[in-house]
C-alpha cells in the first residue's frame, strides 16, 4: 500500500527558510516522478513543481511563482522527496502536499502546514 | 500557461440528483486531464485520469468525458458522501494547472 507522509511545516518569519520532507513507502520510489502542490487557506490547488525519477535523471520543473526560491530534491536510498523553500513570503502560507505521479498525481499525502508570519 | 476554466463555481443539489460540471482548456490538451475530489480538511483524491478512466475503487456513478478543450464530470444519483469540492487538473503542458473548483453542496 502506498503511503506518503509530509513533515517539516511550521510557523516561520518572512525571509526565513524551511525544508519540507515527504517520506514514502509501498512502491519503487526511484522509478516515479514526485510532485509538490500547495493550497492557501480557503483557496484552490496550485502546482509547485516536480522531480522526475531516476531514469530521467531526477530533473526538476517548477511553477514560475516559485522558481529560484524553491528546490525539489530526492533521496532514492531513503524514499524521501524534499522541498526546500527559501526567502519565505507571506503568500507562501499554505498546506503543502506531496504526490506520487502515475499519469497524473494519484496518491497524496495528508499535507504539512506552512505559515509565514512575523 | 494553459488556463482551465471550471464551471459552475458552486452547485446545489439533492441526494439522488444527477449533476454535471465542466472544465474548458484555453488550448487543446488531448485527454491529459484528471478530476479530483476534496473534502474539508482532507487531501484531494483522484477520481478520474485520462479524462475518462475511473480510478480503482471509484464508484461507477462518476463519469468523465471530453477531449481537446472541453471536459465534463457527471455524477449520477448523488450520494451524501459526494458533497465536496471538485477540481480538474491538466497535465498536458507545464505548468500543470487546475480549474478553480466546483463546490457541490446539499440543497
Amino acid at each position: 500500500e502506498v503511503h506518503l507522509v509530509e513533515s517539516g511545516g511550521n510557523l516561520v518569519q518572512p525571509g526565513r527558510s524551511l525544508r519540507l520532507s515527504c517520506t514514502t513507502s509501498g512502491f519503487n520510489f526511484e522509478d516515479y516522478p514526485m510532485s509538490w502542490f500547495r493550497q492557501a487557506p480557503g483557496k484552490g490547488l496550485e502546482w509547485v513543481g516536480f522531480i522526475r525519477g531516476k531514469e530521467y535523471g531526477g530533473t526538476t520543473e517548477y511553477a514560475a511563482s516559485v522558481t529560484g526560491r524553491f528546490t525539489i530534491s530526492r533521496d532514492d536510498s531513503k524514499s524521501i522527496v524534499f522541498l526546500q523553500i527559501n526567502s519565505l513570503k507571506t503568500d507562501d502560507t499554505a498546506m503543502y502536499y506531496c504526490t506520487l505521479n502515475t499519469v497524473t498525481p494519484q496518491y497524496w499525502g495528508q499535507g504539512t502546514l506552512v505559515t509565514v508570519s512575523s | 500557461d494553459i488556463q482551465m476554466t471550471q464551471s459552475p463555481s458552486s452547485l446545489s443539489a439533492s441526494v439522488g440528483d444527477r449533476v454535471t460540471m465542466t472544465c474548458r482548456a484555453s488550448q487543446g490538451i488531448r485527454n491529459d486531464l484528471g478530476w479530483y475530489q476534496q473534502k474539508p480538511g482532507k487531501a484531494p483524491k483522484r477520481l478520474i485520469f485520462g479524462a475518462s478512466t475511473l480510478d480503482s475503487g471509484v464508484p461507477s456513478r462518476f463519469r468523465g468525458s471530453g477531449s481537446g478543450t472541453e471536459f465534463t464530470l457527471t455524477i449520477n444519483s448523488l450520494q451524501p458522501e459526494d458533497f465536496a469540492t471538485y477540481y480538474c487538473l491538466q497535465h498536458d503542458g507545464l505548468p500543470y494547472t487546475f480549474g478553480q473548483g466546483t463546490k457541490l453542496e446539499i440543497k
